[in-house]
């Protein structure tokens, strides 16, 4: 089983719609947890982190569901802007760097 | 402004040669990394850097060296040995292990 898994997509949607990205990890004592952007040919940006409480930063929203050990990604009222490559992010015990999943492409519509 | 700087963007490179990636970094962070991402992939760790005169193996280093003498830099070297170097390369940096880290714009490089 991966580290980190992500549905590949592409998830295409037209813009104003609302769309939902899932990942899960298989090291259950992982702390911290992340969601960065990536466009294409560019390097990963920092979307936001993921608190135990859920956090929200404008049009998205981030969960975490330890018990099931996934973190989720919200996305309202999608942008032409917001098409880009989504990479979970997590960290484990015993390693000290973070990893990556292989990330979910979405593709916002006029 | 801050920030992390790779440099080149793009290398080309002939088998047999070792070629070196810089990364800079003036964010004071402690922490680096170097990723490699192959297409339609992921990030994968070649090697981290917790601080300055320490480095550590991530899960691919083998036909990669790296060094930290400063704590603003860490070069990257893509030895003759790495038998499939074409890849994008990425720096990056935080301010210890395992918290949020930035990224520098990458480096393309081909054989």
């Amino acid at each position: 089983r991966k580290e980190v898994e992500q549905d590949p997509g592409p998830f295409n949607v037209p813009e104003g719609a609302t769309v939902a990205f899932n990942c899960t990890y298989s090291n259950s004592a992982s702390q911290s947890f992340f969601w960065y952007r990536q466009d294409c040919r560019k390097e990963p940006k920092l979307l936001m982190s993921v608190y135990s409480s859920g956090n929200e930063d404008g049009r998205f929203t981030a969960q975490l569901n330890r018990a099931s050990q996934y973190i989720s990604l919200l996305i309202r009222d999608s942008k032409l802007s917001d098409s880009a490559t989504y990479l979970c992010v997590v960290t484990q015990p015993g390693r000290r760097a973070l990893t990556f999943g292989s990330g979910t492409r979405l593709q916002v519509q006029p | 402004d801050g920030g992390i700087t790779q440099s080149p963007k793009y290398l080309f490179r002939k088998e047999g040669q070792n070629v070196t990636l810089s990364c800079e970094q003036n964010l004071n962070h402690d922490a680096m990394y170097w990723y490699r991402q192959d297409p339609g992939q992921g990030l994968r760790l070649i090697y981290y850097s917790q601080i300055v005169n320490d480095f550590q193996k991530g899960d691919i280093a083998e036909g990669y060296s790296v060094s930290r003498e400063k704590k603003e830099s860490f070069p990257l070297t893509v030895t003759s040995a790495q038998k499939n170097p074409t890849a994008f390369y990425l720096c990056a940096s935080s301010i210890q292990v395992n918290t949020e880290a930035f990224f520098g714009q990458g480096t393309r490089l081909t054989v």
